[in-house]
């Protein structure tokens, strides 16, 4: 069975600081990787995808991969009330939404 | 503007009753998927397509059905025999290739079962 675990918190920061967000999986034959973010009550948006190990940087975002330890996190700097939402951590063996394995998500809350 | 159009967005079922959730796009996009999220649980996948008249059961299709009749659409129907109905639903679509992996999700559709 693959899994994709996150710690569902809350996971509450005060505003300006960094917010650091988990998810390991399972399957080591995983390959590519995505961070949505999801407002409560709506649908969830893509905010980061990476494929290699490292780093990748968006802005405010950096997503971080460690293949070798099963990990990727979600780093959100100078963190804003408006960032307050649950991330779904997804990994998947491809591009392919049906080899997707999504995390439960964890719920993220900036205060002011 | 492109996008995903999901309906409708709330709706409320008598036990025994089939419903159908209506999905279309107009992102030119050739798969679609349905996935189903419960509290606390990631997003699960029912069924998927990625041609006209051609889907493929995902890992929870009991109690569900769909058609792809044409590209723009992909209706689900949650019929009786869903024993827990009671889920928010959101249809998805990607391109048919050489694409990053993201996936555009429409509103969703909150499905309460009486």
């Amino acid at each position: 069975q693959k899994e994709v675990e996150q710690n569902s918190g809350p996971l509450s920061v005060p505003e300006g600081a960094i917010a650091s967000l988990n998810c390991t999986y399972s399957d080591r034959g995983s390959q590519s990787f995505f961070w949505y973010r999801q407002y409560s009550g709506k649908s969830p948006e893509l905010i980061m995808f990476i494929y290699s190990n490292g780093d990748k940087e968006d802005g405010r975002f950096t997503a971080q991969l460690n293949k070798a330890s099963q990990y990727v996190s979600l780093l959100i700097r100078d963190s804003q009330p408006s960032d307050s939402a649950t991330y779904l951590c997804a990994v998947g063996l491809d591009n392919y939404g049906q080899n997707f394995v999504f995390g439960p998500g964890t719920r993220l809350s900036v205060l002011p | 503007d492109g996008g995903i159009t999901q309906s409708p967005k709330y709706l409320f079922r008598k036990e025994g009753q089939n419903v159908t959730l209506s999905c279309e796009q107009n992102l030119n996009h050739d798969a679609m998927y349905w996935y189903r999220q419960d509290p606390g649980q990631g997003l699960r996948l029912i069924y998927y397509s990625q041609i006209v008249n051609d889907f493929q059961k995902g890992d929870i299709a009991e109690g569900y059905s769909v058609s792809r009749e044409k590209k723009e659409s992909f209706p689900l129907t949650v019929t009786s025999a869903q024993k827990n109905p009671t889920a928010f639903y959101l249809c998805a679509s990607q391109p048919g290739a050489l694409h990053t992996g993201e996936l555009f999700f429409g509103e969703g559709s909150r499905l309460t079962v009486l």
